[in-house]
């Protein structure tokens, strides 16, 4: 069964900040990677994914992860963060090939900014 | 617009009253599934559905149930409630026509508390 990890569980930045997020996931096949955002009192949204080809990809809201293969990593980056970025942020894996399509999420990065 | 609802958003309830919480989608798709959200521990799927009348166990199923008779909805049943299953329920669902990469639709949630 697959597992991820999210080594930051809250995180405290200034406006303007640059922002990386950990992941890793273990896994022996393929999976399909996923980040997540949940503002405050809202649901989960999408915020990018990657199934294959470029390893770097870009989401919504200027956020970009990039996946490294050989460190089963998915980290989030942003440049430059605002206050309207402050969520809970998710990382989610979903092994390829498997019937049960279960995403495995991390236990979660709580991002505050500050103004 | 397409979307996933639930309801009711918010219940407070006793040990061993029977409860149902509902979820409905408009997309036509055609897996839906429950998942559980703890501090800590990240979202957890409780059970899923691979089409009508199709349901399976997913990490943390005990003391729940499910039914999918028609293809929108996919009722989360907690027949005798403990305190243990208060939680934050999110449903969510995708349509095979992504080929099996796993992107899901989250609803808003609904806050259970179990006294």
């Amino acid at each position: 069964a697959q597992s991820v990890s999210q080594h930051n569980h809250h995180v405290i930045l200034s406006e303007a900040a640059s922002l990386e997020l950990g992941c890793n996931y273990s896994y022996g096949g393929t999976v399909n990677l996923f980040w997540y955002v949940q503002y405050p009192g809202q649901h989960l949204q999408l915020l990018l994914k990657y199934f294959s080809g470029d390893p770097l990809v870009k989401g919504i809201k200027g956020f970009e992860a990039e996946f490294i293969k050989s460190k089963f990593s998915f980290n989030l980056r942003k440049p430059s963060v605002q206050w309207s970025d402050t969520a809970e942020y998710f990382c989610a894996v979903n092994a390829k090939g498997t019937g049960r399509r279960a995403l495995t999420f991390g236990s979660g990065t709580r991002l505050q900014v500050q103004p | 617009e397409a979307q996933v609802t639930q309801n009711p958003r918010y219940l407070i309830t006793v040990t061993g009253k029977k409860l149902t919480v509902t979820c409905s989608q408009n997309m036509n798709h055609e897996y839906m599934s429950w998942y559980r959200q703890d501090p800590g521990l990240g979202l957890r799927q409780i059970y899923y559905s691979m089409n009508v009348e199709v349901t399976d166990k997913g990490d943390v199923p005990e003391g729940y149930k499910v039914s999918r008779k028609e293809k929108r909805n996919f009722p989360l049943i907690l027949e005798s409630p403990s305190p243990n299953q208060t939680s934050l329920y999110f449903c969510a669902s995708s349509s095979y026509r992504d080929r099996g990469n796993g992107e899901q639709y989250f609803g808003p949630g609904t806050r259970l508390t179990v006294t």
